[in-house]
């Protein structure tokens, strides 16, 4: 299985940056994933990491260190919008399951 | 991009009786589905995994006999919560594999559940 660790809340500032961190232990790894999730809706895929590295999609990136167990997902330009909960997750090697983290709950202030 | 669809929305229903919600890829087959439920401000647990075609597999401590899955095509998974009660009220998430690798999970619109 998986243990999944990310923070519980974070706060920034309209037009700032945020850095989510994300460890993990799991016994087989094959893909770390991040989503976003506003209250009551559910989740919408942001990002994908299965090797090394560093991946940008606009305002969105994701890093990930498999040999630390360590992801990070860096939101650029917050918007208000912005405001959700961001959920770490990672795939199994053998049956594709997804596990995911607590979510980190981030709240954009003007 | 892939869609998922999920039906219903939202559902009441009086303790006792059962429910059922659907869980359809729209523009893909899906060999594989997963059902989710969420707390609230709590994260979304594994409930099972669904192959169409077989058994589904249950994760440790979700009962197979209460949360009745079935995968009868590739587009469709059923999963109907039987004798419902009140601690059964939550967010039901379904997601499908659209292929392997690459691909990430695709999330239905999910289901909340109330029973009163």
């Amino acid at each position: 299985g998986q243990n999944i660790d990310q923070p519980t809340e974070m706060t920034a500032t309209e037009g700032a940056i945020v850095q989510i961190n994300c460890t993990y232990q799991t016994s087989g790894f094959n893909g770390l994933f991040w989503y976003q999730q506003h209250a009551g809706e559910a989740p919408t895929f942001l990002s994908y990491n299965v090797l090394d590295g560093l991946e940008e999609k606009g305002r969105f990136s994701s890093f990930l260190s498999r040999s630390k167990g360590y992801s990070y997902l860096l939101l650029k330009e917050l918007q208000m919008k912005d405001s959700a909960s961001y959920l770490c997750a990672v795939r199994d090697w053998d049956d594709y399951k997804l596990s995911f983290g607590a979510g980190t709950t981030v709240t954009v202030r003007a | 991009g892939a869609v998922v669809s999920q039906h219903p929305s939202r559902v009441i229903c009086k303790s006792g009786t059962s429910v059922k919600i659907e869980c359809r890829s729209l523009d893909f087959q899906a060999t594989t589905m997963f059902w989710y439920r969420q707390f609230p401000k709590q994260s979304l647990m594994l409930m099972a995994t669904s192959n169409e075609g077989s058994k589904a597999t249950y994760e440790q401590g979700v009962e197979k006999d209460k949360f009745l899955i079935n995968h009868a095509s590739l587009t469709l998974s059923t999963l109907t919560v039987t004798s419902a009660h009140p601690e059964d009220s939550s967010f039901y998430i379904c997601s499908a594999l659209q292929g392997a690798d690459n691909s990430p999970l695709h999330f239905g619109n999910g289901t909340r559940l109330t029973v009163t």
